[in-house]
């Protein structure tokens, strides 16, 4: 399964609203019902850390203002309004078709 | 609280091995799946490999099958890859990472550079 992100750079002036796009190749619905598509985010030298799980569902000590919404090949991580410490580079990640598990190219953010 | 950290890592010539070693705490390491996920500098980031809470089940990325092998000791609480045939393209941070489906804990991570 290819994942596709856009945009690959996003530069977004404090306190706007942010957007990225991710789309499979096919649809992630799995055999149980679930839909196994999973955001991180990378801040600069740090490793990944899970924001969204299953397409919509926020981590414990993620602030609300990020959200994630989608179904069958189109899915979008929103943040509400862009605070200075969410700079960085943002995946999607699909565990539906696997092997092999697939990221997306990944979308730095950046401010303006 | 869940810790992963990785070791092992360092400098190797082309063609030659590496054993990276994750040590896992705060959770019942035997009852969960567990991966390798690699990151080559400037990059973005590459499932590796997957192996089953038993160690029964195991796959591997195409681009290192044949040449590296995951397995684990549940008494050791322990995750491990054997790189073999290293190449230039290896190099990478490697992280040790909980759950396929989830992803939900990554370690630090531990750098690989293969170079003469």
């Amino acid at each position: 399964v290819v994942m596709t992100q856009s945009p690959l750079s996003l530069p977004v002036t404090l306190g706007q609203p942010a957007s990225i796009s991710c789309r499979s190749s096919q649809s992630l619905v799995y055999s149980d019902g679930n839909t196994y598509l999973n955001w991180f985010q990378q801040r600069p030298g740090q490793s990944p850390r899970r924001l969204i799980y299953k397409v919509s569902n926020r981590d414990s000590g993620v602030p609300d203002r990020f959200s994630g919404s989608g179904s069958g090949t189109d899915f979008t991580l929103k943040i509400s309004r862009v605070e200075a410490e969410d700079v960085g580079i943002y995946y999607c990640v699909q565990a539906t078709h696997w092997p092999p598990i697939t990221f997306g190219q990944g979308t730095r953010l950046e401010i303006k | 609280e869940v810790q992963l950290v990785e070791s092992g890592g360092g400098l190797v010539q082309p063609g030659g091995s590496l054993r990276l070693s994750c040590a896992a705490s705060g959770f019942t390491f035997s009852s969960y799946e567990m991966n390798w996920v690699r990151q080559a500098p400037g990059k973005g980031l590459e499932w590796v490999s997957y192996i089953s809470s038993s160690g029964s089940s195991i796959y591997y990325a195409d681009s290192v099958k044949g040449r590296f092998t995951i397995s684990r000791d549940n008494a050791k609480n322990s995750l491990y890859l054997q790189m073999s045939s290293l190449r230039a393209e290896d190099t990478a941070v490697y992280y040790c990472v909980r759950d396929p489906y989830y992803f939900d804990y990554w370690g630090q991570g531990t750098l690989v550079t293969v170079s003469s």
